[in-house]
């Protein structure tokens, strides 16, 4: 079965430094991989997803994620975070033929003016 | 992107009652349904799944008789928390997802804050 870990529960950096959020991921074949983030209160929007091919992919909200197999790792990254990025953000995988994803447990990004 | 709407956004119950959450899709027909639950400062915890027409099928653990998933239109899913106690306080979610597969993207209602006093 897959699972998905974020090593990082809380994350604080200055508004405008780089963000790098970790995802490592654990599935036999190569998995879907998603990037959601949820502002308090609310429900999910995805960021960004990978499914097969170029392993950078581009999001919105001027995220990046970077695919690596031999890490079994898609982190997350923004090269300028803005105080609106405040949010916990969900890694999460989903498995080929299947209809399920399955959610790391968040990464609460808090913004230092 | 596509919109899900899910009412009530919060509802407070006295413990013993059941409460029902709708989750519609706006603009777009749901084939399939999610209902998740997160805990405070915890992740999603997927419940079920509904496809329409279909019965529901539930995560391992989870009670199907105190969770009644209901999904009999393309549009509207509902979940109803039977005889709600206290530790069924929580945060739900659903999400909803047009076609067959992660190729479509599944889009997720705003969530019902569910406490019961």
């Amino acid at each position: 079965a897959q699972s998905v870990t974020q090593p990082d529960i809380h994350i604080t950096v200055s508004e405008g430094a780089s963000l790098e959020l970790r995802c490592n991921y654990s599935y036999g074949a190569t998995p879907y991989l998603f990037w959601y983030v949820q502002s308090p209160g609310q429900g999910l929007q995805l960021l960004l997803k990978y499914f097969s091919g170029d392993t950078l992919v581009q999001g919105i909200k001027g995220f990046e994620a970077e695919f690596k197999r031999s890490q079994s790792s898609f982190n997350l990254r923004k090269p300028s975070v803005h105080w609106s990025d405040a949010a916990e953000y969900f890694c999460a995988v989903g498995a080929a033929g299947a209809q399920k994803l399955v959610f790391g447990q968040g990464t609460r990004l808090t913004i230092n003016p | 992107g596509a919109v899900v709407s899910q009412h009530p956004s919060r509802v407070i119950c006295k413990s013993g009652t059941s409460v029902k959450i709708e989750c519609r899709s706006l603009d777009f027909q749901a084939t399939t349904m999610f209902w998740y639950r997160q805990f405070p400062k915890k992740s999603l915890m997927l419940m079920a799944t509904s496809n329409e027409g279909s019965k529901a099928t539930y995560e391992q653990g989870v009670e199907k008789d105190k969770f009644l998933i209901n999904h009999a239109s393309l549009t509207l899913s509902t979940l109803t928390v039977t005889s709600a106690h206290p530790e069924d306080s929580s945060f739900y979610i659903c999400s909803a997802r047009g076609g067959q597969g992660f190729n479509t993207e599944a889009f997720f209602g705003q969530g019902t804050r569910l406490t019961v006093v």
